[in-house]
């Protein structure tokens, strides 16, 4: 069975303190893995697709790196507005369009 | 732009009531998804449709009625609901199956 799991469940950092999500994932041929970041009451914001093992994505503070079995989101430096969800989510193969999400971490970052 | 606008944002309905969810998306994509989230919890698909055909169907209770009148637009109507079916229901839009899918900023339910 597709499964995605995330790591830690909630994760608070000091402002500047850098750190990593973990998402390890077992799907039957993945077609692609995303990041999602969602604020309290509002629909995720796409971060990053990653397609194959070796490939990584940067945007601002954040980087997103895959491997065969997981995916890290690297937050260097982060700031009290990078506090939100992050959510993983894998397609699996079979043409169907179905996104598999993982529980999320919540993250807090304190001045 | 990848701007994906649902109305309402808030909804609060009674059990007896029937109402309509609207979603839509102008960025010429042929996927699109309705999710349901309760609070501290991931998206759970209910339904996609895929080149405005309904290709995924989650085992959604039959009080839960999609609709995609076409490319750009897709409803969900709702009829007996029930006090547990309040969450945030989001919906989602895709150029495809394996590319990423952007989200609206959901319809907070609330069933009375």
């Amino acid at each position: 069975e597709d499964q995605v799991t995330q790591s830690p469940e909630a994760l608070r950092l000091q402002e500047g303190e850098s750190s990593s999500l973990n998402c390890s994932y077992t799907v039957s041929g993945l077609r692609g893995l995303f990041w999602y970041r969602q604020d309290p009451g509002k629909g995720p914001e796409f971060l990053f697709t990653l397609y194959s093992a070796g490939e990584e994505k940067e945007k601002e503070r954040l980087k997103a790196t895959l491997t065969k079995k997981e995916s890290f989101l690297h937050i260097t430096a982060p700031k009290p507005e990078d506090s939100a969800t992050y959510l993983c989510a894998v397609q699996a193969g079979g043409g169907y369009n179905k996104l598999i999400f993982g529980a999320g971490t919540r993250l807090a970052v304190h001045p | 732009d990848t701007e994906v606008t649902q109305t309402p944002k808030h909804l609060v309905m009674g059990m007896t009531n029937k109402k309509s969810l609207k979603c839509e998306q102008h960025m010429g994509h042929r996927a699109m998804y309705w999710y349901k989230q309760k609070a501290k919890k991931p998206p759970e698909l209910m339904f996609v449709y895929s080149y405005e055909k309904l290709s995924i169907n989650e085992s959604v209770p039959s009080r839960f009625s999609p609709e995609c009148p076409n490319s750009s637009l897709l409803n969900l109507h709702l009829h007996a609901l029930q006090p547990e079916d309040s969450a945030l229901y989001l919906c989602a839009s895709s150029q495809d199956s394996g590319t990423e899918a952007f989200f609206g900023q959901g319809t907070r339910l609330t069933v009375v």
